[in-house]
């Protein structure tokens, strides 16, 4: 079952702009991942934040993570051409879930030349 | 440092034949996870292996299974092929549980 819901479906902005992504799940978890795919290709991994923390950067990534809402987002500044991939958040059940990461469907973005 | 590696990077077969996928992890890496990606979805959870063990599996059916051998490469067999096996088919491994996973590349198998 899906546990990260990623949001919008698809982003398509102009090269320079910043990309917001929203993630949102629903148990509690020990940490949340981000990763990005590029077309047809494994994940790569992006940034982690524990269930402690409530922001964390990572060049020009900016994950923030509110654990009340159970959501987090991540933020990517002066978008390139190369961002263009789908990202995905993944999510840990507390306690240990042994699915290991539950990932969610994935934010396609689109950068504009 | 070589990362996950997958083989084949292609495969075809026809239904009801059956798909044999391999993935060698990064070096000192125990736990080998393996997903499935259909078309327009999400990674769906097939199995964990860890020290040679199966940890656990998802929500498939028993045609889907596979092992972990002592170099902790692994295996993913899939009998009795139906069409809507067609998927790219990802292997990742980490350091312990719930690290970072890092991903091969996949193997697309396409069942025709």
């Amino acid at each position: 079952s899906q546990q990260g819901e990623e949001d919008p479906q698809a982003l398509s902005i102009q090269e320079g702009e910043n990309a917001t992504m929203n993630c949102s799940y629903k148990t509690s978890i020990n940490n949340l991942q981000w990763y990005r795919q590029n077309s047809g290709r494994g994940l790569v991994h992006l940034i982690l934040i524990r269930s402690n923390e409530r922001e964390k950067h990572s060049g020009r990534l900016r994950v923030t993570l509110d654990t009340s809402k159970k959501s987090s987002s991540l933020l990517i500044t002066a978008s390139r051409a190369a961002d263009t991939a789908s990202y995905f958040c993944a999510t840990d059940a507390e306690g240990g879930g042994a699915d290991g990461l539950t990932f969610g469907k994935g934010t396609h973005l689109i950068i504009q030349p | 440092e070589a990362g996950v590696t997958q083989s084949p990077t292609h495969l075809i077969k026809t239904r009801g034949q059956q798909a044999t996928l391999r993935c060698s992890p990064i070096s000192g890496h125990t736990s080998v996870y393996w997903y499935q990606q259909a078309l327009g979805l999400g990674l769906q959870f097939l199995l964990w292996y860890d020290e040679g063990e199966e940890r656990n599996r998802g929500n498939f059916p028993p045609r889907f299974s596979g092992r972990q051998f002592p170099n902790y490469s692994s295996e993913l067999n899939v009998n009795a092929l139906e069409l809507e096996d067609s998927a790219l088919y990802l292997c990742a491994s980490g350091s312990f549980y719930n690290s970072p996973l890092h991903f091969g590349n996949g193997t697309r198998l396409t069942v025709t």
